[in-house]
């Protein structure tokens, strides 16, 4: 199984609500990322977890809140969201947690709609 | 911090070759990614240099010189199916940050 499983693929929101994006991945991979992509962009970096533990966050606003329940899984919290973070959030693992040396393997994403 | 340049676009006909450069600025090197992403899709791994040279994959090639802070995709015998975002990255030398350059969209045209 050398897939990244992301739910839902489609989100619509309204700035009130409450929501979460969900991923998951059964290689046992020990690092695991949340990607923001907008529009002809490349993805921007918002969270990694090492080892289920948060270890790099890039300054994202705390309307996005992570979480890693177990090695398998990472969800992305989301509350009062607004219409410029609408965009494609992809998920992400690889198989180190020190440090990248081989690829990471990612979801198809979640695309996201703040209305 | 990084620094990672890419050309924006790039066009090409089918059968032909295109080269895509990356040139980059980084603290402490840890090797250089290119990832293949067509439009609404999640980006695909295609390659990995960490030594100097040219690593070749079946069409696609990849090559690295660390001196010169430079790589280059190489994709040969183009088809319809190439048409996709070409994206670099570098990841920081500790740590799992990786960082993408703006990536190179290549259309490919009959």
């Amino acid at each position: 199984d050398t897939e990244v499983t992301q739910t839902p693929k489609h989100l619509v929101m309204g700035m009130t609500n409450k929501k979460s994006l969900k991923c998951e991945q059964h290689m046992g991979h020990r690092a695991m990322y949340w990607y923001k992509q907008k529009a002809k962009k490349p993805p921007e970096l918002m969270f990694v977890y090492s080892y289920e533990k948060l270890s790099i966050n890039e300054s994202v606003p705390s309307r996005f809140s992570p979480e890693c329940p177990n090695s398998s899984l990472l969800n992305l919290h989301l509350h009062a969201l607004q219409p410029e973070d609408s965009a494609l959030y992809l998920c992400a693992s690889s198989q180190e947690a020190g440090g990248i040396t081989g690829e990471l393997f990612f979801g198809e994403g979640s695309r996201l709609t703040v209305l | 911090g990084q620094n990672i340049d890419q050309p924006t676009e790039m066009t090409a006909t089918e059968g032909a070759i295109v080269q895509i450069n990356c040139t980059y600025q980084t603290s402490g090197f840890n090797g250089l990614f290119w990832y293949q992403q067509h439009a609404g899709e999640a980006p695909t791994f295609l390659s990995y240099n960490v030594l100097d040279g040219l690593e070749e994959k079946g069409r696609f090639s990849s090559f690295l010189s660390r001196s010169k802070g430079y790589s280059y995709l190489l994709l040969k015998e183009l088809q319809m199916k190439d048409s996709a975002s070409y994206l670099c990255a570098v990841p920081k030398a500790a740590g799992n940050k990786l960082t993408f350059g703006g990536g190179t969209r290549v259309l490919v045209k009959p």
